[in-house]
């Protein structure tokens, strides 16, 4: 049972566009909301993360946007430069676990 | 500060062999995870170790996976006999206690066929 799920699967975007991929959750009991990159032939790297007592967190030209009530969160990458195409996976996890559910990952890719 | 070490990179092997993953952690993290990844589907959670104890294994798929963390340092992943279902890239990750976020290594792709 997916309980991540995330869209689009694959994204492209021109370059100084805003790309957008957006995660639903169904257990809320989730309270930690990470979000990893992930180029070619490499590891998963710790992009940025929220936590559900705030509904924006900004790094960067990264942003994450988090609706408590529709359990939605989204990655914003605002001015995307062709070096941001990567897979991005979204994830949640309860405090204590230090398990993670994680999306099933979108394929971004930036045109110059 | 060396980063997460997986080895092989890459694994083919026949249906039926054994095959080991090897994950070198960052010295001092405590907390040791394998995950997986099926080709276009979820990064999948494994299991998890604290030191050389295995504290949740509640992904392990079945018992043709054997994991183990020796002396609390480097952990091995074996997988016997290997299915064609097996297939996939296998994550290793290491965090220290109580931190947030963990630090992948870059995956071993094991291919049966």
């Amino acid at each position: 049972q997916q309980q991540v799920k995330q869209s689009p699967q694959s994204l492209i975007v021109q370059k100084g566009g805003i790309s957008i991929i957006n995660c639903a959750y169904e257990n809320t009991a989730f309270d930690y909301f990470p979000w990893y990159q992930q180029f070619p032939g490499k590891g998963p790297a710790l992009l940025i993360a929220i936590r559900p007592d705030v509904s924006e967190k900004k790094e960067g030209r990264f942003t994450i946007s988090f609706n408590k009530s529709a359990k939605q969160f989204s990655l914003h990458i605002m001015d995307s430069q062709p070096g941001d195409s990567a897979t991005y996976f979204c994830a949640a996890s309860t405090s204590g676990t230090y398990k993670y559910i994680f999306g099933t990952g979108t394929r971004l890719k930036v045109l110059a | 500060e060396a980063g997460v070490t997986q080895f092989p990179s890459h694994s083919v092997i026949e249906k039926g062999q054994t095959v080991t993953l090897r994950c070198d952690p960052i010295s001092g993290h405590d907390n040791l995870y394998w995950y997986r990844r099926v080709m276009g589907k979820e990064i999948k959670f494994l299991l998890h170790f604290v030191k050389e104890s295995k504290q949740d294994e509640s992904g392990m798929p079945n018992n043709r996976f054997l994991a183990e963390r020796t002396g609390g340092t480097y952990s091995t992943l074996k997988v016997q006999p290997a299915e064609l279902e097996d297939s996939g890239v296998y994550f290793c990750a290491s965090s220290r206690q109580g931190a947030e976020g963990y630090t992948f290594g870059s995956g071993t792709r094991l291919t049966v066929v």
